[in-house]
């Protein structure tokens, strides 16, 4: 079946650039996203990729995509004690954009 | 917009009670789901809506669990009787038929 993976934890310093990573099983999702969930809230948007796009650029936030071996990156430059959160990937299930499926989560810590 | 209005926020029940969780969609949105949310299994679709009606309740663990939505402003999610394992936190989101969904600050419950 769909799965998502993600490693649970990453801690950087603040100012440096963090990485986040997702692979993914099912090949035939239209849109890939990146949420973003603070503590004691709920999830939200940050950004998302057709799966037509290689890079997508967003201020600090770089999203890459490589479709060949199934991996999706976040790339958040110049981090700040702000970004501390829960970061998810979700894609598309196949021909159905409303039934996300989820990855667990990466706990990104911003050490000042 | 408000956004996705939840409530209650917290929830400390006993064992064998029926809990009942609300949820308040974002005007306009044809989509809701209910999503609980574990440190063990991380995010799992319950159940979604597209206008108003039950599309998907695969992921509704067991009889004890039911939603409904009798109109497009407003959904419950019910639990009879509610468990120590129930012990979750309960998010409710909208979309407009897209992955980008809208959550409200979800309903943390304890079952004792």
């Amino acid at each position: 079946g769909e799965d998502v993976e993600q490693s649970l934890f990453l801690s950087v310093r603040e100012g440096d650039s963090s990485v986040i990573n997702c692979t993914y099983t099912d090949s035939s999702s239209t849109y890939l996203y990146w949420y973003k969930q603070e503590p004691g809230a709920g999830l939200q948007l940050l950004t998302y990729i057709f799966s037509n796009m290689d890079m997508k650029q967003d201020q600090r936030l770089t999203v890459l995509l490589n479709k060949k071996d199934k991996h999706l990156s976040l790339r958040i430059a110049d981090t700040q004690t702000g970004d501390s959160a829960i970061y998810f990937c979700a894609f598309s299930g196949a021909g159905n954009n409303r039934k996300l499926i989820w990855g667990l989560g990466t706990s990104l810590a911003v050490n000042p | 917009d408000a956004g996705v209005i939840q409530s209650p926020r917290h929830e400390v029940t006993e064992m064998g009670q029926e809990v009942t969780l609300r949820c308040k969609p974002i005007s306009g949105h044809n989509s809701l789901f209910w999503y609980r949310q574990t440190m063990m299994r991380g995010l799992e679709l319950l159940i979604y809506f597209n206008n108003n009606v039950p599309i998907d309740d695969s992921g509704m663990p067991e009889d004890r669990f039911s939603a409904k939505m009798p109109n497009a402003s407003f959904s419950t999610l019910k639990i009879q009787p509610s468990e120590p394992r129930d012990s979750a936190v309960y998010f409710c989101a909208s979309s407009l038929d897209t992955g980008e969904l809208f959550f409200g600050e979800g309903s943390r419950l304890t079952v004792l």
